[in-house]
């Protein structure tokens, strides 16, 4: 089955611990992406990568870190988590990197920073 | 610069009814527009898309939009709301060249039996 998967999908954890949320797709895209959705801000974007080894800041990159070693993985490492930082996560995907394209999403991650 | 504006952060309806999902954009050039639903602790689905063709877009479970330049705006509809209908909605805005998506702060339909 085509999809995005996101590990883990609940986490609590303390400020100034590091952390990564992984995400996976097995669709072969090139274009993966981070998001953040917090309540009346709708999606914003954190990171995107147009394919492995190019990746680049969204609107509210500060405090996050990305890497794209491989085409298939995006994980986003939070080196020291704060409050501010408590969201619910989505990574997407999508086959190209046009922007008519259709993003796949996956089913997101909730993140609390104590 | 890009925008978008979902104008009602709420909209309640009776099931059999009509939707109207409301959208406005901001963009430089020509743009791309989306609508996406997000049901209940789930990812987000692409409903339908607008990519310069036809300005009537048809999307999946009966719903459709119409892109109108004049307007600036890009309202979503559906003639009848059925039960499964009831998440929240976002409409997304990007444009040619450029890749990162611009989110509408969402709007939760309900739908009432």
């Amino acid at each position: 089955e085509a999809q995005v998967t996101q590990n883990p999908r609940y986490l609590i954890t303390v400020t100034g611990k590091k952390l990564t949320v992984t995400c996976s797709q097995n669709m072969n895209h090139e274009y993966m992406s981070w998001y953040r959705q917090d309540p009346g801000l709708g999606l914003r974007q954190i990171y995107y990568s147009m394919n492995v080894e190019v990746t680049d800041k969204g609107d509210v990159p500060e405090g996050y870190k990305v890497s794209r070693k491989e085409k298939r993985n995006f994980p986003l490492i939070l080196e020291s988590p704060s409050p501010n930082q408590t969201s619910l996560y989505f990574c997407a995907s999508k086959e190209e990197a046009y922007p008519y394209n259709e993003q796949f999403f996956g089913p997101g991650t909730r993140l609390t920073v104590l | 610069a890009q925008s978008v504006t979902q104008l009602d952060s709420h909209v309640s309806v009776s099931e059999g009814t009509p939707v109207l999902l409301r959208c406005n954009y901001s963009s430089s050039y020509s743009p791309s527009l989306f609508w996406y639903v997000q049901h209940p602790n789930k990812g987000l689905q692409l409903l339908l898309k607008y990519t310069s063709a036809a300005t009537l877009v048809k999307g999946i479970n009966g719903f459709e939009a119409e892109f109108k330049k004049s307007e600036t705006s890009f309202h979503l509809t559906k003639p009848s709301a059925h039960m499964s209908d009831a998440a929240e909605y976002f409409c997304v805005v990007t444009q040619t060249g450029a890749n990162n998506l611009f989110f509408g702060t969402g709007t939760r339909l309900t739908v009432i039996p």
